[in-house]
């Protein structure tokens, strides 16, 4: 089945600790990125990665870090997570970014809600 | 970042009534997307807009991509109770070689009452 995971699903941990939200796709696709969502305020990108090694800020990239080693993990590292960051996180991907002349469907994840104490 | 315009927040519908909602932007986007996202889920795509003007079906639903490029919106006829949950807009000025970031609405929770 096509899908796109993540993991943990839910996560309560405390200020300073680092962490690590692990997204895998399972569908070939070169792009993948990282949303917030927050109450009232929608999904914000926070970074993206148009291929393997390739990767750049979204909107609110502040306090987080990426990479993308292999096609089909994309995973979100907090280095020193702060309650700020407490939100509910999905990864996306799609076959590819910014070619071709069609909207290629970005998939997300289930989720991983996140807490920081 | 930009945001599209969503309002108003929560919708309250009684089931078989049919409902619109709209969204707005301050740019133009070449392509138009209506999201639904059920509890403890991600969004999952309702429909895809990629021409100005154009009017698309999926079942109960569809949408339009405002001719200025600015605006789209999304009717749902004869509700049903499964259809609870929120909607959200997304625009993308898809270019070749740049982000695919979708620019997301606030969203809409939409219930529907039995």
């Amino acid at each position: 089945e096509a899908q796109v995971t993540q993991n943990p699903r839910y996560l309560i941990t405390v200020t300073g600790k680092k962490l690590t939200v692990t997204c895998s796709q399972n569908m070939n696709h070169e792009y993948m990125s990282w949303y917030r969502q927050d109450p009232g305020l929608g999904l914000r990108q926070i970074y993206y990665s148009m291929n393997v090694e390739v990767t750049d800020k979204g909107d609110v990239p502040e306090g987080y870090k990426v990479s993308r080693k292999e096609k089909r993990n994309f995973p979100l590292i907090l280095e020193s997570p702060s309650p700020n960051q407490t939100s509910l996180y999905f990864c996306a991907s799609t076959l590819r970014g910014g070619g071709g002349l069609a909207y290629n469907e970005q998939f997300f994840g289930p989720g991983t809600r996140l807490t920081v104490l | 970042g930009q945001q599209l315009n969503q309002s108003p927040q929560s919708m309250f519908i009684q089931e078989g009534e049919d409902v619109s909602m709209n969204c707005t932007s301050s740019s133009i986007f070449n392509t138009w997307l209506w999201y639904k996202q059920d509890p403890g889920e991600g969004p999952v795509l309702l429909i895809a807009l990629y021409k100005a003007g154009e009017l698309t079906s999926n079942g109960r639903l569809t949408a339009q991509f405002g001719i200025t490029r600015k605006d789209s919106f999304l009717n749902i006829s004869a509700s049903i109770p499964s259809d609870v949950g929120i909607y959200f807009c997304a625009g993308q000025f898809y270019q070749a070689g740049a982000n695919s970031k979708l620019t997301f609405g606030k969203g809409i929770t939409l219930s529907v009452r039995p």
